[in-house]
Order: C-alpha cells, then structure tokens, then sequence
C-alpha cells in the first residue's frame, strides 16, 4: 500500500450522468495531482494542488471538475462525459511543489467506462 | 514535442536475464524518476536520479543519466517474474513546477519463468 486510496476502484457511467472519484492520501503531503492513463498514450497530468490551491489546470475540459477540501482529500466531479474520457484516473501525492527531490505516491486508480 | 520516451516498447526475456530499458527526455531537467506499473494498479516510485548525478544504484536497479544526450536507461539484474510490469520514465524539469512530471509511454517487461 502506498498510503494513498481511491474510490471507486471501478466506475461505468452514461453519458448523462454526473459521478465523482475520490482520492484520499495519509501521508502528510501537501501536493496532490490528478492524472490520466488512456492505452497507448503517455499519463497525462490533469490538475495539480498544491496547500489546497489549484496550480495546474492542463487544458482539461470543463466536464472535469476537481476540488480540494484539505490537503488529504481531492476529488474528481465528472458530468456529461464522452466515451473517449473513459481510462484509468490516477491520484497522486508528494510532499509539496517546492522540494526538488520529491517522489509521488499513486493510488491504485479507477477505471472509468464512459458509455 | 513529446518527453520521456522509452524504448524498447515492450521488452520479453527470461528468468535471470538483465533487462535494459532506455528514455530519452526533450528539455533540461532537475531530475528523472523511474516508475513501475503492474497491470491496471498504480505507478510505483522506483528511482530518482539528479541532473549532477551520473549513476545510481538500488537493489537489482542500475540507473544512469546521460545529460548530453538527454538520456536514462534503467537496467534490472537477475529478472525475476515478478519483475513483469510497465515500467515509465519521468522527468521534473525543476524550477517553479517541482512536483511536475512528465512521463514516458513506458516499457512494458514480461519475464518468463
């Protein structure tokens, strides 16, 4: 176990429907990142917090809606999504964006299945 | 332009063999991180190496950076089959982004028994 969890681990979604994914890290870190994996493409990072406050949005489209209550917790909002947004979403953390030598911690990801 | 890319794409050998894996970065670099991946789980931190840093060593892990040619290679020792993942290069290129990676496409490894 890394220290950092997610939920749900397997997630299948219409459309239509709005869901959200959930990323909890035990760790103490302060950076937690947003990622995803599609086959045969690099992981892509999406969002990155840093003390709760949003420092990178990658040009993620609006129907990705994260949010940062604290620094242990992030999540994920999706709405209307698109069968090409269904992939592996990984979270991950560090101890913060000001250390040079940091390592990040994943979860084990949540495959989503847009249909 | 695309970062961290590694060969070979996918990479088969046998149990006791030494497995080489190589990543080729675009920009400067703080540092670069080896990951592995075992199916369908989360990214696990093998290995950082510094820009200053020529070699480096951990376990069966052999890693050396080549900032001339913007290069990495990780080379495993003794395989083993539990060694058979997905295995990305990801480089940090410092500055006011510290905590941002960008990844490889990565190598995927299968030993056999």
């Amino acid at each position: 176990e890394t220290g950092v969890t997610q939920t749900p681990r397997h997630l299948v979604m219409g459309m239509t429907n709005k869901k959200s994914l959930k990323c909890e890290q035990h760790l103490g870190h302060n950076a937690m990142y947003w990622y995803k994996q599609s086959a045969k493409k690099p992981l892509e990072l999406m969002f990155v917090y840093n003390f709760k406050e949003q420092t990178e949005n990658n040009s993620v489209p609006s129907r990705f809606s994260p949010e940062c209550p604290n620094s242990s917790h992030l999540f994920l909002h999706l709405h209307t999504l698109q069968p090409e947004d269904s992939a592996l979403y990984l979270c991950a953390s560090s101890q913060d964006m000001a250390r040079p030598y940091n390592e990040q911690f994943f979860g084990p990801g949540t495959r989503l299945t847009v249909l | 332009s695309q970062q961290g890319e590694e060969d070979p794409q996918a990479l088969s050998i046998q149990e006791g063999e030494n497995a080489t894996m190589n990543c080729s970065y675009k920009t400067s670099i703080n540092n670069l991180q080896w990951y592995r991946q075992n199916s369908g789980r989360g990214l696990v931190h093998l290995i950082l190496i510094r820009s200053n840093e020529r070699e480096k060593h951990s376990g069966r892990l052999r890693v050396t950076l080549d900032t001339s040619k913007k290069s990495s290679s990780l080379l495993i020792t003794a395989s083993r089959a539990a060694d058979t993942a997905s295995y990305f290069c990801a480089s940090n290129a410092g500055g006011t982004s510290y905590g941002k990676l960008t990844f490889g496409q990565g190598t995927i490894l299968t030993v056999h028994p």
